[in-house]
């Protein structure tokens, strides 16, 4: 079934802990997203990438990077985890025209404590 | 920058029709996307609005006034499976759409 994969599901991971949230689409979508979601703040965007081996900053990047080696995967990594960084993260896709929306993974659930 | 604004709440009795509406404000405007998002799950695409007017799409249908900054998800025949958020996501160039809140929408029997 064509769609996004992200992996783990759920992890509750101790601060200071270095963390690689993993995504991946089979869609051949060139742009992809990572978002976090959290209560009263809707979906905000951490990074994006409009294709293979070019990455952008959102609106919230710090304290996390992103690589786009292929079109496949996007994968997100947090460095040195702290308490504000749980949330529930999204990874997103989309064609180059972003005209038929957004696919969404079914997220990942992450706890720092 | 954008600003969105859309009702925190909303309740509506299976079968009726529903209307969850959204102002915006934003620079670069390149459209609106209208999603669902049913609780622990992720958000699922409904409509997107480039131009003026009123895009149907089977119960759901949304409209679009660029030059009043406002939105619209209409929902009819509401059945109990809509209980969910509807985010209304302002487009702003190619890559930066931003989600509102969104509209937490019960349907009661």
């Amino acid at each position: 079934i064509a769609g996004i994969t992200q992996a783990p599901t759920s992890q509750i991971l101790a601060a200071g802990r270095r963390m690689t949230l993993r995504c991946t689409q089979d869609m051949r979508h060139n742009a992809m997203y990572w978002y976090r979601q959290d209560l009263g703040l809707g979906l905000r965007l951490i990074h994006y990438s409009n294709t293979a081996g070019t990455t952008g900053k959102g609106e919230v990047p710090d304290g996390y990077s992103v690589s786009r080696a292929n079109t496949d995967d996007f994968p997100l990594t947090l460095a040195s985890a702290v308490p504000s960084q749980t949330s529930v993260y999204f990874c997103a896709s989309s064609d180059s025209t972003g005209a038929y929306g957004y696919t969404f993974g079914s997220g990942t659930r992450l706890t720092v404590v | 920058g954008q600003n969105i604004d859309q009702p925190t709440e909303m309740t509506a009795t299976e079968g009726a029709i529903v209307q969850i509406n959204c102002t915006y404000q934003t620079s670069g405007f390149n459209g609106l996307f209208w999603y669902q998002q049913h609780a622990g799950e992720a958000p699922t695409f409904l409509s997107y609005n480039v131009l003026d007017g009123l895009e149907e799409k089977g119960r759901f249908s949304s409209f679009l006034s660029r030059s009043k900054g406002y939105s619209y998800l209409l929902l009819k025949e509401l059945q109990m499976k809509d209980s969910a958020s509807y985010l209304c996501a302002p487009r702003e160039g190619y890559q930066k759409v931003t989600f509102g809140i969104g509209t937490k929408l019960q349907v009661i029997p």
